[in-house]
């Protein structure tokens, strides 16, 4: 069973320019979320996906974040016209929609994004 | 922002000791986990809770889920070099996970 995998690892862009990553669930998960964390802090939530249907955004997500899961397989995380705090782990995590274990959630590896 | 506090912030551990650390909330949760970090990487699950006075155990690992649903503790017994890395608690009531900052253990030199 493959675990949550996300592309790209790491992103270095220049302040003003947009950004995509991508991540890919554990198979038949269909509750999908995206954390951002940054240096010597636990991750925070951002959004949260059940099969394509985006439930919760946090007050951290600006309008320049936008999150899509189209299809409820995979997921990806925009953010537009970058800005160097945006430079942080975006971690993305899945889980099942099990009454006994809906709240163990799977992370993946992360995107690293640098803002210059 | 975060509303657990983990403790200690960080410790030196040396092979073979047993290492306690431990997370405390201002709110309620109905499920605790306990997640290792290594650098640059996702953090790994190690321990869901699910019961106030529950404890539970994986290898090693044995963690609580406090009577008042407002703490958890971890211990890892006989400590090995790969048990470096970050720990991270989280509560939750639903799907929102709230993390506290971690407690780094390092290998004592």
């Amino acid at each position: 069973d493959t675990g949550v995998s996300q592309n790209p690892r790491h992103k270095i862009t220049k302040r003003g320019q947009n950004v995509t990553f991508r991540c890919d669930p554990i198979s038949e998960h269909n509750r999908l979320y995206w954390y951002r964390q940054t240096l010597g802090q636990g991750p925070e939530f951002l959004t949260y996906f059940q099969n394509e249907a985006q439930l919760e955004k946090s007050r951290l997500l600006s309008d320049r974040f936008s999150a899509e899961r189209p299809k409820g397989s995979f997921s990806t995380l925009e953010i537009q016209r970058t800005e160097q705090g945006d430079s942080a782990m975006y971690l993305c995590a899945s889980s099942r929609l099990d009454w006994s274990l809906n709240n163990e959630q799977f992370f993946g590896p992360g995107t690293r994004l640098t803002v210059l | 922002g975060q509303q657990l506090n983990q403790s200690p912030q960080s410790m030196f551990i040396q092979e073979g000791e047993d290492v306690s650390m431990n997370c405390t909330s201002s709110s309620i949760f109905n499920t605790w986990l306990w997640y290792k970090q290594d650098p640059g990487e996702g953090p790994v699950l190690l321990i869901a809770l699910y019961k106030a006075g529950e404890l539970t155990s994986n290898g090693r690992l044995t963690a609580q889920f406090g009577i008042t649903r407002k703490d958890s503790f971890l211990n890892i017994s006989a400590s090995i070099p790969s048990d470096v890395g970050i720990y991270f608690c989280a509560g939750t009531n639903d799907y929102k996970l709230s993390f506290g900052a971690g407690t780094t253990v390092t290998v004592r030199a």
